[in-house]
């Protein structure tokens, strides 16, 4: 059974403020790891799909690292918007022929303006 | 792009009905998966297709759950005598040929409600 862990589970933070939020995967046999966004009322949406040990990526005031030795992903935030209230989920990939993802609880953000 | 789409939105039904939900795929995505989410839980896999064949099923796959994806195009799950414990969102989402490295791009749901 693999455990994908995600932390805190919900977070408030104030308008302007910059925040950050934690994935863990196993760390054997890992292909990728997936970030969406899920706005209640709508689809989760595809953030980032990270591979490589080291790899970071952005978009817009977004970012996100991986460390796959340790078994950790970041996802950033800076200076968070209103806009920015959702559930934020990481999903691991161990490849092998396997193109299910296994998903964390997810990381509910309210931005209070 | 038109997305992912998916029929109905929401569903009430008494416990010990049968239930169908459809699911249309990107139409260039050969790959389409279900994912049912709990209160609390992120989604959990239920099932994927490559085409029309049926490739993976998760063990919470009950006999009870069926999916088919004729002709590589559309999908349907079709749930029989329901139990309350089939309360959840079902979400479908379809992905292009590559490996597990390819975005999954998710419909809206089917909030399904038992009584």
């Amino acid at each position: 059974i693999l455990n994908v862990e995600q932390s805190p589970q919900s977070l408030h933070v104030q308008e302007g403020d910059s925040t950050n939020f934690t994935c863990s995967f196993p760390s054997s046999n890992f292909y990728a790891l997936h970030w969406y966004r899920w706005e209640t009322a709508k689809s989760p949406e595809a953030l980032f799909v990270m591979t490589l040990n080291g790899d970071e990526k952005k978009k817009g005031r977004i970012s996100a690292t991986l460390n796959t030795k340790e078994g950790y992903s970041y996802l950033y935030i800076k200076g968070s918007q209103p806009e920015d209230s959702a559930t934020y989920l990481c999903a691991f990939n161990s490849g092998a022929g396997s193109y299910q993802l296994t998903f964390g609880k997810g990381t509910k953000l309210s931005v209070i303006p | 792009d038109t997305g992912v789409s998916q029929d109905p939105r929401h569903k009430i039904t008494k416990r010990g009905q049968n239930v169908t939900f459809r699911c249309d795929p990107i139409s260039e995505h050969n790959r389409l998966y279900w994912y049912r989410q709990t209160l609390g839980q992120g989604p959990e896999f239920l099932t994927y297709f490559q085409n029309e064949a049926q490739l993976e099923k998760s063990r919470l796959l009950s006999d009870r759950f069926s999916a088919e994806r004729p002709k590589g195009s559309f999908s349907t799950l079709e749930i029989q005598r329901t139990e309350q414990g089939d309360s959840a969102m079902y979400l479908c989402a379809s992905s292009p040929r590559g490996g597990g490295n390819q975005p999954q791009h998710f419909g809206d749901g089917t909030r399904l409600s038992i009584l």
